[in-house]
Order: C-alpha cells, then structure tokens, then sequence
C-alpha cells in the first residue's frame, strides 16, 4: 500500500484565497483524521471521520475551516478565506479500529503558508 | 482537559547510549498509547502501540511501557545510533474514541 496520500505537499497563498487540502486514506482503513502541527501549539486534532462521517469537528478552529469525506478514498479539508495565522502543516492520517495493529498511520503532510 | 507533557524536551547523547524518554498524562483515562518519531520537515511514523489491554510494547531496539496507575509511558531506546536522531513523540488515545492528544515531543540528538 502507497500509504496515506497528500496533496499538494506545498502550498503558498494569498491572504484571503481558499485553499483545499486533499487526503487518500489507506484503502480499507475506516478512521480518517485531520490534524494541524504548528510550533506554538504543537499537534492538534481538527477533526475526525468514521465511515465518511464526521464525528467530531470540535478542533475546527473556526467558521472558515471546513472538511468533507464525500467517500471512502478522498477526504478534503478546506479554508476559506485563508489567514496568515493558518500556516502549519497540516496533516491527514487514517486508522481501521477492527484492523491491527490498529495505528493511526500518518501522511507526509501538506505546508501551508498564507502570505 | 487532558493534557501530554513530555522531559526532557531535548536531548543529546553519544552513539551507543541507552536512554529513556518519558511521557506523562494529566488523565489516567488514556486507552491506548502510540509513540511516534517525526523526522525534520517530514511526517510522522509510528514506532509503538501499546494498548488498553497491554503495559509494553517492544520493536528492535525500542521497548515502551503504560503505567496508567500513575499516568506514564517511557520509550527506552537501546545503544542509541546516530540515525536515532529526530524527534520523539507520544500521543494519548482518549477512551475509545480514537482522539490522540499529543505531547509537545522531545528532540533526540545521537553524536557521532
């Protein structure tokens, strides 16, 4: 399996324009996470899907952030309009809770920088 | 609020050390524990699990343990290699409900 699957792995904006991330989870994996890895404030959990759908979107730090699973292998996590204060990195990771070893695996991550 | 805390912060060792990095949690209510490794600019990869169930986990030269008596996990890491180098992190699975809460890492530096 190619892993969990990012794109695009840079991204540089414009303060104000949208920007969608985009995540392939493992195939088979049920669980699909978003998280956002910032020096300040560390890893933080955005929010997470089970089976497509969202079970808690309580680290979804405001109205512009917004993240949808409209099937099993794509999941997309979108902000608009972008701020400064939004660059991190932000990660995608998938899990299958019946499946071992039952870790969270990790993409590599998508840099975001909002000029 | 759970909350992860991670000593030392950084660390820097000669090649061929043994070490422990240690993780401590504010709420003994931690499911499963997963350490991860996070190299520069890359992602994160996972070294351990260890579950409800379980109190340590070994692979190769790492061993990690759960103390949820007293809200601890250490990651031992045997003969330490210059490669070891990179940043260590632990991560708290809440209940049941796959929420990882992680610590804020501590960044290894093997010499030479």
């Amino acid at each position: 399996d190619a892993g969990v699957i990012q794109s695009p792995r840079h991204e540089v904006t414009e303060m104000g324009q949208e920007v969608t991330l985009r995540c392939k989870p493992i195939s088979g994996h049920d669980y699909l996470f978003w998280y956002r890895q910032t020096m300040m404030r560390g890893l933080e959990l955005l929010i997470y899907f089970n089976n497509n759908v969202p079970i808690d979107d309580s680290g979804m730090p405001e109205d512009r952030f917004s993240a949808k699973m409209p099937n099993a292998s794509f999941s997309t996590l979108k902000i608009q309009p972008s701020e400064p204060r939004d660059s991190a990195v932000y990660f995608c990771a998938s899990s299958c809770f019946e499946c071992p070893p039952y870790e969270q695996y990790f993409g590599p991550g998508t840099r975001l920088t909002v000029t | 609020k759970q909350e992860v805390t991670q000593i030392p912060a950084a660390l820097s060792v000669p090649e061929g050390e043994n070490l422990v990095l240690n993780c401590s949690f504010t709420d003994s209510a931690i499911y499963n524990l997963q350490w991860f490794r996070q190299d520069p600019g890359k992602g994160l990869t996972s070294l351990l699990l260890i579950q409800s169930s379980q109190r340590e986990q070994t692979s190769g030269r790492l061993n990690a343990s759960l103390d949820k008596s007293s809200g601890r996990s250490t990651l031992y890491i045997a003969a330490s290699q210059p490669g070891d180098s990179a940043t260590y992190l632990c991560a708290g699975w809440m209940d049941s409900s796959y929420k990882l809460i992680f610590g804020s890492g501590t960044r290894l530096l093997v010499r030479p």
